[in-house]
């Protein structure tokens, strides 16, 4: 069963609007780790944020934030303010530790900011 | 430290040859991963070490492929009797595991295979 769930493939944005994109997951591990990678046309994978599944609070780190839903089994990428830097394509990706140490990825979405 | 590094970043070869890319990871990191990527889609898992011990291999894995990180430093990724399906990106991680933080993975720039 697919672990990882990116339904938007593309996504166009205006310069300094925000834009949440979206990741549900699938596990059965009541332990396990959500991160965000960006990957720019250069193809460095650059990690983003992190949310763990016993975590209280939303992750934010900057102009990115996580809405972390459990009961939904989502973790959607919020990004504010976006800029043109900002266009790549973004990963959402997960760790249970019932499948091992390494990080499942889902297909990704490839967002687009204009000016 | 500048981060993870991978060589060759590009390599053609024809199909039958066997091809091998190297991963140095950041230093102070005792896991190492590799990941092949296809255009358009996510990393997909290939196999994970804990210092020189393959813990984990996909079923990806072909028996045509073989990893290795004889010391606990470095790792190669050797791919026999190339097919034109190994054509990808081949991307390498390394992590300082749970004791780091989150244990995020950072990913090197990758390593791109064509096999004509």
């Amino acid at each position: 069963a697919q672990k990882i769930t990116q339904t938007q493939p593309g996504m166009f944005v205006q310069e300094k609007e925000a834009v949440t994109l979206d990741c549900t997951y699938d596990t059965s591990d009541p332990s396990y780790g959500l991160f965000w990678y960006k990957q720019p046309s250069s193809g460095e994978m650059i990690f983003l944020i992190y949310q763990g599944s016993y975590d209280q609070q939303n992750a934010t780190e900057g102009r990115y934030s996580l809405n972390f839903q459990k009961a939904r089994k989502s973790a959607n990428l919020v990004i504010s303010a976006s800029q043109l830097g900002d266009s790549a394509m973004y990963f959402c990706a997960m760790r249970d530790w019932q499948a091992g140490t390494a990080l499942i990825f889902g297909k990704g979405t490839t967002l687009s900011v204009s000016s | 430290d500048t981060g993870v590094s991978q060589n060759p970043r590009h390599k053609i070869t024809k199909r039958g040859q066997n091809v091998t890319f190297r991963c140095d990871p950041i230093s102070e990191h005792n896991r190492l991963y590799w990941y092949r990527q296809t255009l358009g889609q996510g990393p997909e898992f290939l196999t994970y070490f804990q210092n020189e011990a393959q813990l984990e291999k996909s079923r990806l894995l072909s028996d045509r492929f073989s990893a290795e990180r004889p010391k606990g430093s470095f790792s190669t990724l050797e791919i026999q009797r190339t097919e034109q399906g190994d054509s990808a990106m081949y991307l390498c991680a390394s992590s300082a595991g749970l004791a780091g933080g989150t244990g995020e993975l950072f990913f090197g720039e990758g390593s791109r295979l064509t096999v004509l």
